[in-house]
């Protein structure tokens, strides 16, 4: 089976301007989550998807949004893009368990 | 709210011997918990799931114990080698029938020849 893929795989963008991520899960999974990355925070949780609906939502301001689609397929959007928002974004897909999780190779975002 | 707590300093040891890494979380009760690994630029790889009824895992040179009592856990890996460097998660679930998990800050381990 093919991994969880994310694209882009690098994406500078400046102050203010919106992003777009997508990320394919396993094919069968029908969870998404969705994580930010940070040298100083660490891994922290953005939000999780389940057939086409959000389940869990991590403590992230607005600007950060999230859809899956009915292939299970999911993007996460960032607006008005902040200096501090350069992280990892790293997507992870569930199977039936949805104990364990798997990671996709993430997304570099660099704002200037 | 949880918090998890890893060893934020690197551990490096020698090749051969047994890397232990530690776990601590609070205010919180987790249905299990589980150990990733990650190398640099790559998205966290999987390694061990242990649930709160169970007190040790193992899983080839891998082995978890899980302390609900203590509110820890220990990763350790047997006889070491240098492809194991790399940041070790610990993570707990963050609610029954989700995806979601919280994480530690992870410990660098370095293991040189």
């Amino acid at each position: 089976k093919a991994g969880v893929t994310q694209t882009p795989r690098y994406l500078i963008k400046t102050r203010g301007q919106q992003v777009t991520l997508s990320c394919s899960p396993i094919s069968g999974h029908r969870s998404v989550s969705w994580y930010q990355q940070t040298p100083g925070q660490g891994l922290q949780f953005l939000f999780e998807y389940f057939s086409e609906t959000q389940r869990n939502k991590g403590n992230f301001p607005g600007r950060f949004s999230g859809r899956q689609f009915s292939n299970s397929r999911s993007e996460m959007n960032v607006s008005t893009l902040e200096l501090g928002d350069s992280a990892l974004y790293l997507c992870a897909s569930g199977g039936l368990a949805e104990e364990t999780q798997y990671f996709g190779p993430g997304t570099r975002l660099l704002v200037l | 709210s949880q918090k998890i707590e890893q060893n934020s300093e690197a551990l490096n040891i020698q090749e051969g011997k047994t890397a232990t890494l530690t776990c601590n979380y609070t205010n919180y009760s987790p249905a299990y918990l589980q150990w990733y690994r990650q190398d640099p630029g790559r998205g966290p790889v999987f390694l061990l799931l242990i649930r709160e009824n169970e007190k040790e895992k193992r899983k080839e040179r891998l082995k978890v114990t899980f302390d609900t009592t203590l509110k820890q856990s220990l990763f350790h890996i047997t006889a070491s080698q240098p492809a194991d460097s790399a940041t070790y998660l610990c993570a707990l679930e963050g609610g029954s029938n989700t995806g979601k998990l919280i994480f530690g800050q992870g410990t660098t381990l370095q293991v040189k020849p």
